[in-house]
């Protein structure tokens, strides 16, 4: 069964200080890899995703992530955190599944950013 | 790309209650899928459409939820005889097929009281 761990259940950092935000998965084949982030009340908007080839994906709002194979891991980095990057995120993993693709979530990172 | 919508955003019932809601997805989307979070969790998977066809549903959807997507378009998903523990946001999602991007609507706000 696929299952996704993120470690870290708050997260505070200092505006403009970098930020990484750990993920391990559980994944019997080749995994799909996503990074969603969501404000309070809102639903789920895609920051970043790993398929395929280069393990250093970049992504939308100036985030990056590194698949690693050997270590079961997505974690997900950004240089320089924005107050606006407090919210919650969510790395999940999917696959195909009866040909669906159901992701299987983490229990989420909550960041806060100091100003 | 209107994106995906929600309706109702937030419902509030006594328990006992019926409950539907409904999910637009993205127009040239084929595939539906609705999750379930609970605070402090992050969602969990309840079933997906692919068009009309219901091909999978997680042992989380018990008998009192059932899931329609009639032509292949919106798709509703009721909850009879509501317990407090359904209270929770209900997130629905849409991708092509073949494809593995799912986007998400803003999700609706089941509280059962």
């Amino acid at each position: 069964a696929q299952s996704v761990t993120q470690p870290d259940i708050h997260i505070t950092v200092s505006e403009g200080a970098s930020l990484e935000l750990r993920c391990n998965y559980s994944y019997g084949a080749t995994p799909y890899l996503f990074w969603y982030v969501q404000s309070p009340g809102q639903g789920l908007q895609l920051l970043l995703k790993y398929f395929s080839g280069d393990t250093l994906v970049q992504g939308i709002k100036g985030f990056e992530a590194e698949f690693k194979r050997s270590q079961s891991s997505f974690n997900l980095r950004k240089p320089s955190v924005h107050w606006s990057d407090a919210a919650e995120y969510f790395c999940a993993v999917g696959g195909l599944t009866g040909g669906g693709n159901k992701l299987t979530f983490g229990t989420g990172t909550q960041l806060k950013v100091e100003l | 790309d209107t994106g995906v919508s929600q309706n109702p955003r937030h419902k509030i019932t006594k328990r006992g209650q019926n409950v539907t809601f409904r999910c637009d997805p993205i127009s040239e989307h084929n595939r539906l899928y609705w999750y379930r979070q609970t605070l402090g969790q992050g969602p969990e998977f309840l079933t997906y459409f692919q068009n009309e066809a219901q091909l999978e549903k997680s042992r989380l959807l018990s008998d009192r939820f059932s899931a329609e997507r009639p032509k292949g378009s919106f798709s509703t998903l009721e909850i009879q005889r509501t317990e407090q523990g359904d209270s929770a946001m209900y997130l629905c999602a849409s991708s092509r097929a073949g494809g593995n991007e799912q986007f998400f609507g803003p999700g609706t706000r089941l509280t059962v009281l």
